[in-house]
């Protein structure tokens, strides 16, 4: 069966501090992956899908960059966090339907 | 624009009630329609999707939506729901017959009273 752990679970972090949030996707090989961003009590937000290690893709602009260094891992980070930039982030992965993992809720201060 | 319309933000109602939580959309050409779940703090699980065929599509757990062209609808529906329901229901929407490029709607928070 498939797995998909994201971690940290939860980060409190200072505005114009860096950030890096990690996904791991277990029993499945070259899914396709993306990262989500939800703000609080809002809806999901597409920001960035791979479908191959070393590749991305860049749906929204918000002064965050993801990576695919190996094919069971994608990558969300940004050298210089935004208090806009607090919510719910969420992995997932899909032939179809998306799979998503259990999020990492972020707050900037 | 292509969008995805939840209109009821709440939806209160009581164990063993009936419910259906509505969605609406405005795209062209093929549409492919899921419906997704979040529990409080959680990640989103999949429910149900539509793409072609029986307009009456069944998920897990008693659920059951319906494609209409015509309304541009895809309502979610539960014949008796179970305090455990109560959670945000995702619409979700994408032209591609997948799930890559999912436009998702505000979301309903199902409230289920005992």
């Amino acid at each position: 069966a498939q797995t998909i752990h994201q971690w940290p679970v939860a980060e409190i972090k200072a505005v114009g501090s860096p950030l890096s949030l990690g996904c791991t996707i277990k029993g499945k090989s070259s899914p396709n992956l993306y990262w989500y961003w939800q703000a609080t009590g809002g809806t999901l937000q597409q920001l960035f899908y791979s479908i191959t290690v070393g590749q991305v893709e860049s749906v929204v602009q918000l002064n965050l960059s993801a990576s695919r260094p190996k094919d069971d891992q994608f990558i969300l980070s940004t050298e210089k966090l935004l208090l806009s930039h607090s919510g719910f982030y969420l992995c997932a992965w899909s032939i179809d339907p998306l799979y998503f993992g259990a999020g990492t809720r972020l707050s900037v201060l | 624009t292509q969008t995805v319309s939840q209109s009821d933000a709440h939806v209160t109602v009581f164990e063993g009630d009936s419910v259906e939580l509505r969605c609406n959309y405005s795209y062209g050409g093929s549409i492919y329609l899921s419906w997704y779940i979040q529990h409080h703090g959680r990640g989103l699980q999949f429910l149900l999707k539509y793409y072609s065929g029986n307009p009456v599509v069944q998920g897990v757990n008693g659920f059951e939506a319906e494609f209409s062209k015509s309304d541009s609808s895809f309502h979610l529906r539960k014949a008796s729901v179970h305090w455990s329901d109560s959670a945000v229901y995702f619409c979700a929407a994408a032209n591609t017959g997948g799930a890559d490029r999912l436009t998702f709607g505000k979301g309903t928070q199902l409230i289920i009273q005992p």
